[in-house]
């Protein structure tokens, strides 16, 4: 069974720092895994998506990298900004079709930047 | 292109009662998936929806059940509610294919049970 792990559970930092989020899973054998951010009571908002054949994928200030077979990927935020402050997930998928379908979710990073 | 819509966006019901939620994919998408966050468990997957077929479902009671019409739009249905169902209803949507698979969600709907 599939088990994906964030730490830190919580990060705070001052606007401006670069930080890591960690994200690990337990089965290697994946197809994707996938980075959101959810703000407060709200949905999720997808970040980044990285194939199993990819080693990392950018998007404007965020970098994500995966390591499949250390069972590991982290998300890179350069120079950040109050407005990234939210809870950050990672979720897994074992395959692209019939039963693997379904994401396996992390408890999530909540990341507080402050002013 | 309009995001995944989900309404009602909160609900208050009593015990026993039972309750329907919608979900409206985005245009072209035709995988539907549902998914129950608390605080304690977090995200769990519920079930999956393609071509009005239930392709996976998670490891919740019969209580909890769902379908998707021709249009791809979902729904999906809880009978005689408990307390531990009160949660954040989250729907997503996605192309299918090895090319798609990006999962998009919806703002959820918000179920409080009495």
């Amino acid at each position: 069974k599939q088990e994906v792990t964030q730490i830190p559970a919580a990060l705070s930092v001052p606007e401006g720092e670069n930080l890591v989020l960690n994200c690990s899973f337990t089965d290697s054998a994946i197809y994707n895994l996938q980075w959101f951010r959810q703000d407060p009571g709200k949905g999720l908002t997808s970040l980044l998506l990285i194939q199993s054949s990819q080693r990392e994928q950018t998007s404007g200030r965020l970098n994500a990298s995966l390591d499949k077979s250390s069972g590991r990927s982290t998300l890179y935020i350069a120079a950040s900004q109050p407005g990234d402050s939210a809870t950050y997930l990672c979720a897994v998928r074992r395959g692209w079709g019939g039963s693997n379908y379904k994401l396996t979710f992390g408890k999530g990073t909540l990341l507080t930047v402050n002013p | 292109k309009a995001g995944v819509t989900q309404t009602p966006r909160y609900l208050i019901k009593t015990r026993g009662q039972q309750v329907t939620l919608s979900c409206s994919p985005i245009s072209g998408h035709r995988s539907v998936s549902w998914y129950q966050q608390t605080p304690g468990q977090g995200l769990q997957f519920l079930f999956e929806y393609f071509s009005e077929t239930q392709r996976n479902k998670g490891n919740f009671p019969g209580r909890f059940s769902g379908r998707q019409f021709s249009n791809s739009r979902s729904e999906m249905n809880v009978s005689t509610l408990e307390l531990g169902d009160s949660a954040l209803y989250l729907c997503a949507s996605s192309l299918v294919g090895r090319k798609g698979n990006e999962q998009f969600f919806g703002p959820g709907t918000r179920l409080t049970v009495l």
